[in-house]
């Protein structure tokens, strides 16, 4: 029982475009949401987070909505550049479960120079 | 620098030879976790700590053992690896339940 589903396991990308990285739950307890980036070789860096009490959280080049009631986030990435490339985990929890982290599945994105 | 350091980095092992991944975290962060990943099933929690001696099963505990006798430190241990164990393990620690994880750099292990 997947509870968080990153749906694309691959995206590629032109520099200078935008990223749209998509991640979906079921969850409706979970009320913080996290993306991690992933270098080969390396562990997960955390990248931004948002509440459930927000829509959008921006952070430089790096911008994640949240819809409520799609159970639906996306990470935007503009411009990509190809130090981007990388892979993606999105991550929820619930201040009511333990606080564990439940990711999804992480999705490849390659940015082309 | 704040860091979460776990090592080896590497490990090639035989099934049923007892192993353990050491973890420590600078951060003086109370809750700790192990994760472990797999294609196609991102990161899955094995275990994880909400303070010293406080320990409680993740998602995939089976074949796992952990202990946090000082804060900092965070072992898993395998008591008899089996094949199924192959995996990319990483531990992590965040300042409270839920919050944002700062993982270490992953081990890679290869049970035979």
């Amino acid at each position: 029982d997947q509870q968080v589903k990153q749906n694309s396991p691959s995206l590629s990308v032109q520099e200078g475009r935008i990223s749209i990285l998509n991640c979906d739950y079921t969850n409706s307890m979970f009320d913080y949401f996290l993306w991690y980036k992933k270098y080969p070789a390396e562990g997960p860096t955390f990248l931004i987070s948002i509440s459930s009490i927000k829509d959008k959280n921006e952070d430089g080049r790096f911008t994640v909505f949240l819809n409520k009631s799609a159970k639906h986030l996306s990470l935007h990435i503009v411009p990509s550049q190809p130090g981007d490339s990388a892979v993606y985990f999105c991550a929820a929890s619930s201040s009511g479960n333990t606080g564990k982290l439940i990711f999804g599945q992480g999705t490849t994105l390659q940015v082309k120079p | 620098e704040a860091q979460v350091t776990q090592n080896p980095r590497y490990l090639i092992t035989v099934t049923g030879k007892k192993l353990t991944v050491t973890c420590s975290q600078n951060m003086n962060h109370e809750y700790m976790s192990w994760y472990r990943q797999d294609p196609g099933l991102g990161l899955r929690q094995i275990y994880y700590s909400m303070n010293v001696e406080v320990t409680d099963k993740g998602d995939v505990p089976e074949g796992y053992k952990v202990s946090r006798k000082e804060k900092r430190n965070f072992p898993l241990i395998l008591e008899s690896p089996s094949p199924n164990q192959t995996s990319l393990y990483f531990c992590a620690s965040s300042p409270g339940a839920g919050t944002e994880a700062f993982f270490g750099q992953g081990t890679r292990l290869t049970v035979v």
